[in-house]
């Protein structure tokens, strides 16, 4: 979904199902697209990242998919945990490395 | 990757008041980076502080708003003056690090001004 004003847009998924969190990207000339997830009160983490002339990349319990033909990234969480619930946010890298964009971000809700 | 301190946590503010925000880094970087992430909203580039020169800055910040130190390569200060209730925001201090290629972020700085 589109980010509107202040609200966040939210994915809910029940605990155990997988989840998948969606980001149009900008420039296609980016270099490294990253995934980060920001949880209350924390700074943004690291989770995965992929190269521009990759289209998948499996990390644990997570993938990164690249559709550069249409700019278009996503991540996948299997077997959703409550541990997962956070506001994901996607961040292109370009320009070797000098200019960071990032998404509007996707918050995650786990239902138990 | 590198650690990243920020101090404070978070703070409460009267408008009119300044607030500086100190980041310092374990490891030296060429470049750090200050954010601000609106409620709700994801992040927006401030400035870069690189030593021993002034600070770039985005589009929409201002030096006289948002000054920044950057004394050495593994700390920085970002102080956000005349504060006003639109400046209720996280702040966030990012490095790359030297063997890194993407930005690591502290834990940031809730400030929230009344």
């Amino acid at each position: 979904g589109e980010s509107v004003g202040l609200h966040l847009p939210t994915l809910s998924v029940q605990e155990g199902d997988n989840s998948i969190i969606n980001c149009a990207y900008s420039n296609s000339a980016s270099d490294y697209f990253i995934w980060y997830k920001q949880e209350s009160g924390k700074g943004p983490q690291f989770i995965i990242d992929i190269r521009s002339n990759m289209d998948k990349r499996q990390g644990q319990r997570v993938t990164v998919l690249l559709n550069k033909t249409v700019k278009h990234l996503s991540l996948q969480i299997a077997a959703t945990q409550p541990g997962d619930s956070a506001v994901y946010f996607c961040a292109e890298i370009g320009n070797y490395g000098q200019n960071f964009v990032f998404g509007p971000g996707t918050r995650l809700s786990v239902l138990p | 990757s590198a650690v990243i301190s920020q101090k404070p946590s978070r703070d409460i503010c009267q408008r009119g008041t300044s607030l500086t925000i100190q980041c310092q880094v374990d490891s030296q970087v060429t470049m750090m980076f200050w954010y601000r992430q609106q409620p709700g909203q994801s992040l927006t580039l401030i400035a870069t502080a690189n030593q021993g020169s002034e600070a770039t800055y985005e589009s929409g910040f201002v030096i006289d708003k948002f000054p920044i130190s950057r004394p050495n390569l593994t700390f920085s200060t970002l102080t956000v003056s005349n504060m006003s209730p639109e400046d209720s925001s996280i702040y966030l201090c990012s490095v790359v690090p030297g063997t890194g290629y993407y930005p690591t972020f502290g834990s940031g700085t809730r400030l929230t001004v009344v």
